[in-house]
């Protein structure tokens, strides 16, 4: 089983939708992140969190929120889609005794029409 | 702020030849730098890092990477091209002076090994 995982992988939604990406793991690691990545713009970070009680905006976090349900479960919402939020997006997780090398789920390709 | 820059959006190498993804990069302090693949419709996989010691890196699938501090670089190398390398390659640096925990990816260099 993958060590990192993200449901769903396609998304198809409409604009104004609210919508949830998950992502569990089960590498054991306290420390999450939320990525999307665009044609030509790389990695970008949305959300990271170290633990259940801390969680930080990263990068580019307006229009999303996320959730820490627990060390091994975190989500990633978009309150009311929109069509730029059209991407592919990626959970990760670190461990700081392999120097914060990071773990990548998947993805999930969501489209907002 | 920790930044880092991959100067090629794209390489072309023939199969059998020696392979180059070049990645520069910035922080206030000692870096760790990363190097990711990604095949089409995957996630990131973890090919290789530096921490600290030997500049000289090798990772998984034939590559290494070569730290060097006063230029500031960290390019991926192989010696031989095969096709199935053809990805998308990221470099990613943490800066450990400024306390940072997180990477800061590149844009990303794709490569084509052609037959």
């Amino acid at each position: 089983d993958a060590d990192v995982t993200q449901t769903p992988r396609n998304r198809i939604t409409k604009t104004g939708k609210r919508i949830m990406l998950e992502c569990s793991q089960t590498k054991g690691h306290d420390r999450m992140y939320w990525y999307r990545q665009d044609p030509g713009l790389g990695l970008r970070l949305i959300y990271y969190s170290f633990d259940v009680k801390d969680i930080n905006k990263g990068e580019i976090s307006d229009g999303y929120s996320v959730s820490r349900q627990a060390q091994a479960k975190f989500s990633l919402s978009l309150e009311s889609a929109i069509p730029n939020q059209t991407a592919l997006y990626f959970c990760a997780t670190s461990d700081p005794l392999s120097a914060y090398e990071q773990y990548f789920g998947p993805g999930t390709r969501l489209t907002v029409t | 702020a920790q930044s880092v820059a991959q100067p090629e959006d794209q390489v072309n190498v023939a199969e059998g030849n020696p392979l180059t993804v070049k990645c520069t990069y910035s922080v206030s302090g000692n870096p760790y730098l990363f190097w990711y693949v990604q095949y089409p419709n995957r996630g990131l996989q973890f090919l290789l890092k530096y921490i600290t010691g030997d500049n000289l890196v090798k990772g998984s699938y034939g590559f290494e990477a070569e730290f060097n501090k006063s230029q500031t670089s960290f390019h991926l190398k192989k010696p031989s091209a095969l096709v199935s390398d053809s990805a998308l390659y990221f470099c990613a640096v943490r800066d450990t002076g400024a306390g940072s925990y997180q990477l800061t990816f590149g844009k990303g260099t794709k490569l084509s090994v052609i037959p």
